[in-house]
């Protein structure tokens, strides 16, 4: 069954700090694999998209990785705001034909304290 | 508009009654897509239109649940005879074709529906 799971579930960190969040999936064929962050209130906004070519790709203060091999990804947050408290979701697309080709994970809720 | 749009931003029924949640996608976008958000999870499919059609609906729960999209443009979710468990953010999002299979979704703000 192609599944997305992320740890942790929660996270609190304390501003000016680095986190990472995992993200393992089981999806195949696999196609790629995006991060979105989810503010409050606030529908899922795309941050990043790893295709299976690709091992790292940053942007701004967020890094992105992915290991096709044991089909994990994970997101590091740099130098951590205030701002950067959300939801992170991965969603990874398949290449299969006619059903909806994304999977969700139920995403890592992170907080940024001062 | 620019984004997707989503009305009501918040609704409140009672048990047993009808809803409607409209989505006004991006312009241009062929693919829409319906999810349910309950607090503290990651959304989750309902529907999915390429066009008019539904490529796919394994995700609606429940035939008190349906959607349409009659011109590929706009589409509404309908939900009959509201349960308490409906209770979540509705959340709609597109997708231009040449992002089809590479998970680029454009999200609307949400449609919060609360039954009582």
């Amino acid at each position: 069954k192609n599944q997305v799971e992320q740890s942790p579930q929660s996270l609190i960190i304390l501003e000016g700090k680095n986190c990472t969040l995992q993200c393992n999936y089981t999806v195949s064929p696999f196609s790629n694999l995006r991060w979105y962050k989810q503010d409050t209130g606030r529908g899922p906004v795309s941050l990043t998209i790893m295709t299976f070519s690709e091992n790292t790709k940053s942007n701004g203060r967020y890094t992105a990785t992915l290991d096709a091999d044991t089909k994990q990804s994970s997101l590091h947050i740099t130098a951590s705001q205030l701002s950067d408290s959300a939801s992170y979701i991965c969603v990874v697309s398949t290449l299969r034909a006619g059903n909806t080709p994304l999977v969700f994970g139920k995403g890592t809720r992170l907080s940024v304290i001062a | 508009g620019a984004g997707v749009s989503q009305t009501p931003s918040n609704k409140v029924t009672e048990k047993g009654k009808y809803v409607e949640l409209r989505c006004d996608p991006i312009s241009g976008h062929t693919a829409l897509y319906w999810y349910r958000q309950s607090l503290g999870q990651g959304p989750e499919f309902l529907i999915y239109f390429q066009g008019t059609g539904a490529a796919d609906d394994s995700g609606l729960p429940n035939d008190r649940f349906f959607a349409v999209r009659p011109e590929g443009s706009v589409s509404t979710l309908k939900i009959q005879r509201t349960e308490r468990g409906d209770s979540a953010v509705y959340l709609c999002a597109s997708s231009p074709v040449r992002a089809l299979n590479t998970g680029e979704l454009f999200f609307g703000e949400g449609s919060r529906l609360t039954v009582l």
